[in-house]
């Protein structure tokens, strides 16, 4: 079975802009989870959502934002890129009725 | 408020020997325990997991530790491998936050061969 998968695995942008990122869960899961990575604040996490649905959201400012598909893929949005917004941005997904998540490799998100 | 920590931020450990990596929480309601391998710039890959209604769970070189009453786990590696060098995550989780998990700060394992 193939694992999370996400899209691009780079990406450099500059500050303001906005950028999207791309997660695709492992066949048959249906939450997805959102997380990121940096070196002051290590792994934070950031929003999950099921069935297209938001169930919890992290302490983030609203400028990150996210959604669900019906097909469970998720995608998450960071509008009006600031510095500290560089990281790497981590997708989980879990299997109904389990607790483990499992780890895509991450998009490694660049602000200049 | 970190609700998990990692005291040790690395460990150096010979090949064939064990390694313990430790974890100390704060939340006593958490209810599900991980622990992730991580190498720079991927994701985390899961290792093992622990419910808080058990104390000791094993697989294979893998043992995780539970001691409820101390709020403190430990991952034990026997034997290590140099394979095995990698950052290392413990993690929580409360069904109630609606399965968000908590990291520690990870801890560094070297082992040396």
């Amino acid at each position: 079975k193939a694992g999370v998968t996400q899209t691009p695995r780079y990406l450099i942008k500059t500050r303001g802009q906005q950028v999207t990122l791309s997660c695709s869960p492992i066949s048959g899961h249906r939450s997805v989870s959102w997380y990121q990575q940096t070196p002051g604040q290590g792994l934070q996490f950031l929003f999950e959502y099921f069935s297209e649905t938001q169930r919890n959201k992290g302490n983030f400012p609203g400028r990150f934002s996210g959604r669900q598909f019906s097909n469970s893929r998720s995608e998450m949005n960071v509008s009006t890129l600031e510095l500290g917004d560089s990281a790497l941005y981590l997708c989980a997904s879990r299997y109904t009725g389990q607790e483990t998540q499992y780890f895509g490799p991450g998009t490694r998100l660049l602000v200049l | 408020d970190q609700q998990v920590k990692q005291n040790s931020p690395s460990l150096s450990v010979q090949e064939g020997r064990i390694s313990i990596l430790n974890c100390d929480y704060t939340n006593s309601m958490f209810d599900y325990f991980l622990w992730y391998k991580k190498y720079p710039a991927e994701g985390p890959t899961f290792l093992i997991s622990i419910s808080s209604i058990k104390d000791k769970n094993e697989d294979g070189r893998f043992t995780v530790f539970l001691n409820k009453s101390a709020k403190h786990l430990s991952l034990h590696i026997v034997p290590s491998q140099p394979g095995d060098s990698a950052v290392y995550f413990c993690a929580a989780s409360l069904m109630e936050y609606g399965n968000k998990l908590v990291f520690g700060a990870g801890t560094i394992l070297r082992v040396k061969s």
